[in-house]
């Protein structure tokens, strides 16, 4: 079945630091790729996404990329600060076709800590 | 505040005891979804439900059912539950023709 591989499960950085996190997903016909941080005790929200048409998407310190091909997908975080600290989880999303709606599948998640 | 809300926020239940939780947004939203969250494994997708009247399975179904009787409730049933759907479970939802998701607060349970 369709799924979606991320790594690192953990990461840790100085604050001020980048950090990375990758994907992979396995359906070809997926279209939409989301990004969430779940804060401890807290819901996930959305932080960034992007769509199959776009290679990249930036917004202040966060920018995803896109490669299709390889169906790989990246989060970046610039000057990290002690607030990025918290759980992220890609997804990949994919139209159901013949029944409506959408499909959307998330990786295991990252929990990163960036040190004072 | 427009958004989804859930409950209880948490619970402990005996084993073979039968729960619902409850799931209510306000947003107008057509699609709804539960998934349940595990360390380790993410979110995985329950059930799902693109309009009213309507439900699907998703990844992990077995041991549990849903219900779309209206737009904004989408309770989720443990008919009789065990210890391994011990979890935080998430209710989200998305409008018509966008794959954006929105979750609730989430509600922890713990089965005995």
């Amino acid at each position: 079945g369709e799924n979606v591989e991320q790594h690192p499960s953990t990461l840790s950085v100085q604050e001020g630091d980048s950090a990375v996190i990758k994907c992979t997903y396995s359906d070809s016909a997926s279209n939409y790729f989301p990004w969430y941080k779940q804060e401890l005790g807290k819901r996930p929200q959305l932080i960034i996404d992007i769509r199959s048409n776009v290679g990249e998407k930036k917004d202040q310190r966060i920018a995803v990329t896109l490669n299709k091909t390889a169906k790989h997908f990246s989060l970046h975080i610039t000057e990290t600060q002690p607030e990025d600290s918290a759980v992220y989880f890609c997804a990949a999303s994919t139209p159901r076709y013949g029944g409506g709606g959408f499909k959307t599948i998330f990786g295991a998640g990252t929990r990163l800590f960036v040190k004072a | 505040i427009a958004g989804i809300t859930q409950a209880p926020t948490s619970q402990i239940l005996a084993a073979g005891r039968r729960m619902t939780l409850r799931c209510t947004q306000d947003m107008r939203h057509n699609a709804m979804y539960w998934y349940r969250q595990d360390l380790g494994l993410g979110l995985r997708l329950i059930h799902y439900s693109n309009t009213a009247g309507t439900t699907g399975k998703g990844e992990v179904p077995d041991g549990y059912s849903v219900s779309r009787a209206n737009t904004d409730d989408f309770p989720l049933t443990l008919a009789s539950a065990v210890p391994s759907q011990t979890s935080v479970y998430f209710c989200a939802s998305s409008p018509s023709g966008a794959n954006v998701l929105t979750f609730g607060a989430g509600s922890r349970l713990t089965v005995l």
